[in-house]
């Protein structure tokens, strides 16, 4: 499978404890996103990369959040003395974006957080 | 990103088209349409994008206004696999994210 990979799908957890998500993002895809989405709701934009550099982060994106993509390729998103708000769908895509070209956006099938 | 407004949710039989409107009355020129689509408990697929011109792949068909402030998304023959939210989204080609919104929840019914 070449598809977007994310790891683990579910995550039960106590609040106050930390989690992370990794996703491994297409070969050669160069930009990398997370998306974070609750029940009945759209995904929401938390951060993007280009290879290592992170571009862009949400407001939505508190310190207790962090992202990283130490090479360009796998991402991890990191999760400090989780809340019950934040329990979700969390949603990794990836594309390849060069100049003004549209770069569709793969995702991976989720990583979904229960916070107790 | 401009807005999109979209049906909450709507019902069509097996094997019949689908018709998926979208209204983006403050497009600006330079932003594209895309459609993507998002099937219970998965991560949201890609089905078309187009600027102006009408698009046809082979999952569905778009067709976007001369004056480009609304847009169809047409499956052709819908089966109840296609049961799914659909969202239609506006974006600078180039564009760093996707910004959704609520979408469209078809329901297919046999």
């Amino acid at each position: 499978d070449t598809g977007v990979s994310q790891d683990p799908r579910h995550k039960i957890t106590k609040r106050g404890q930390n989690v992370t998500f990794r996703c491994d993002p297409i070969s050669e895809h160069n930009r990398l996103y997370w998306y974070r989405q609750t029940l009945g709701q759209g995904p929401e934009f938390l951060t993007y990369f280009q290879n290592e550099a992170q571009l862009e982060k949400s407001r939505l994106l508190s310190d207790r959040f962090s992202a990283e993509r130490p090479k360009g390729s796998f991402s991890t998103l990191e999760i400090q003395r989780t809340e019950q708000g934040d329990s979700a769908m969390y949603l990794c895509a990836s594309s390849f974006q060069r100049g003004p070209s549209t770069g569709e956006l793969f995702f991976g099938e989720g990583s979904r957080l229960t916070v107790l | 990103d401009a807005k999109t407004t979209q049906p909450p949710s709507m019902d069509c039989a097996e094997g019949r088209a689908a018709n998926l409107p979208c209204n983006h009355s403050t497009i600006s020129g330079n932003e594209y349409v895309y459609w993507y689509r998002q099937i219970h408990s998965q991560g949201p697929q890609y089905i078309i994008h187009g600027l102006k011109n009408n698009e046809t792949n082979e999952m569905a068909s778009l067709i976007i206004t001369e004056d480009r402030k609304s847009s169809t998304l047409i499956l052709p023959h819908a089966t109840l696999r296609d049961t799914a939210v659909y969202y239609c989204i506006v974006r600078v080609g180039g564009a760093q994210k996707l910004v959704f919104g609520q979408g469209t929840r078809l329901t297919i019914n046999p």
